[in-house]
């Protein structure tokens, strides 16, 4: 899986957006760009996933650069509840590989 | 669905002992995949297995660490001759295929005091 950068934590303010960017600026044609996030003593969730056009699901939505080279997670409307360590993974198309993760965005959100 | 289940939820074995570690994937997957969280760490791919087959294992210590993911059953990690080290967090990942996203247990927490 290609690299991904993001930076290591961030603040919001409950009830406000956020945004999480990361850059990908290695990305290949066929890298299909994931999120997830892992709140305190828990697994991994899904969060959501998109190639190149962007994509809005209950959780989030997934804003993704021209080039690809970059992309940002959007939570519309921040709660106490999406503290966590956000994680941005590229995957590669039907490769079967596992996903590969990094050290993530911890995002801390203030009441 | 009852989505990833894993158990036990906490562990804790002396050392030298064995460690079994179960995985039932959600009905209908056929791709599971193992990763080991140490304290404070990020999360670390060990191996990746379909039904009867070990698929990638580039992940797993060449010792001590076997996984299995039988016809019938859940998948099976197994730590032979436990060592403080392998305290962590061990968390399991079904997968449907293409387009969909991979689903997570909520892990084991080993101890090995």
């Amino acid at each position: 899986d290609a690299k991904t950068t993001q930076p290591n934590s961030m603040e919001s303010n409950e009830e406000e957006p956020v945004h999480l960017p990361c850059n990908h600026s290695t990305i290949s044609g066929t890298d299909y760009i994931h999120w997830y996030r892992q709140l305190p003593s828990q697994g991994p969730e899904y969060v959501i996933h998109g190639l190149t056009s962007n994509v809005n699901n209950r959780m989030a939505s997934l804003a993704i650069a021209e080039d690809r080279k970059s992309s940002t997670l959007i939570l519309h409307r921040a709660t106490l509840r999406d503290a966590a360590v956000y994680y941005c993974i590229l995957r590669e198309y039907n490769a079967g590989n596992m996903l590969t993760f990094g050290g993530g965005t911890r995002l801390m959100v203030k009441p | 669905n009852a989505g990833v289940m894993q158990n036990p939820r906490h562990l804790v074995r002396r050392r030298g002992q064995e460690a079994r570690l179960r995985c039932s994937p959600m009905k209908g997957h056929s791709h599971v995949y193992w990763y080991r969280q140490l304290p404070e760490e990020g999360l670390k791919f060990m191996v990746y297995l379909q039904k009867e087959n070990i698929i990638d294992e580039s992940g797993m210590p060449k010792e001590r660490f076997s996984a299995e993911f039988p016809k019938e059953g859940p998948s099976i990690l197994r730590i032979q001759q436990v060592v403080r080290g392998d305290s962590a967090a061990y968390f399991c990942a079904s997968y449907a295929g293409e387009g969909y996203g991979y689903t997570f247990g909520s892990g084991t927490r080993l101890t090995v005091v």
